[in-house]
């Protein structure tokens, strides 16, 4: 089952602030982050791994409740380059340890910054 | 460091008929997933591969399948083609042990007609 991303689109202007969510009904061993813009692949954003941890880089962060099942992405004083389309991708717990387990992205928020 | 390659870029086929993709990975990489994309479902996990193996797989009817060579390169197989199938099939590859980072081709953008 795809985890339930929110809002399905935002539109911000520049150096406003957006946090995109991610829920999941399953429990989770790690959450992922990516982001695509039009007409490209997606690009990796991070990885946060069960034990509620909160990354960043940039003015882009993110932290993961795995006991709600949750993720939140957050970007700060966005940027017009922060545009596109923000992917969360699932993965279950016990992955082994070798190779990509499978992940389940939601369907996307559309982020699209206006100067 | 080169990325990852796909090829052809661009397909068009007609319903019935069968097709094969092909997927690079950036090199030293032994994982690779495949994913199709369509603006209604997003994206959606076909299967991955690592060593040679299928080691996971997605809830996709048999008529997609694929494989992976000594050289970590992978094909994915789409026979008898549907309308549906029309979509943006993407590969992604990894390093594998300790290492979740996806690093995402350009894609193959097939058109059933």
């Amino acid at each position: 089952q795809q985890p339930v991303q929110s809002p399905q689109a935002v539109i911000l202007r520049e150096g406003e602030d957006a946090v995109i969510n991610c829920s999941s009904s399953k429990a989770l061993y790690s959450v992922h982050w990516y982001r695509q813009k039009h007409g490209e692949a997606p690009v990796f954003l991070m990885i946060l791994l069960k034990g509620g941890e909160q990354k960043g880089h940039d003015k882009i962060s993110a932290s993961f409740n795995e006991k709600k099942q949750q993720s939140s992405l957050y970007l700060t004083a966005s940027q017009l380059s922060y545009s596109g389309t923000y992917f969360c991708g699932t993965e279950s717990p016990r992955p082994s340890n070798f190779g990509n387990e499978k992940l389940t992205f939601g369907t996307g928020t559309r982020l699209t910054i206006i100067p | 460091k080169a990325g990852v390659t796909q090829t052809p870029r661009y397909l068009i086929k007609t319903r019935g008929q069968q097709v094969t993709l092909s997927c690079s990975p950036i090199s030293g990489h032994r994982s690779v997933s495949w994913y199709q994309q369509t603006p209604g479902q997003g994206l959606q996990f076909l299967f991955e591969y690592f060593s040679e193996t299928q080691r996971n797989k997605g809830n996709f009817p048999g008529r997609f399948s694929g494989r992976q060579f000594s050289n970590s390169r992978s094909e994915m197989n789409v026979s008898t083609l549907e309308l549906g199938d029309s979509a943006l099939y993407l590969c992604a590859s990894s390093l594998g042990q300790q290492s979740r980072e996806q690093f995402f081709g350009p894609g193959t953008r097939l058109t059933v007609l």
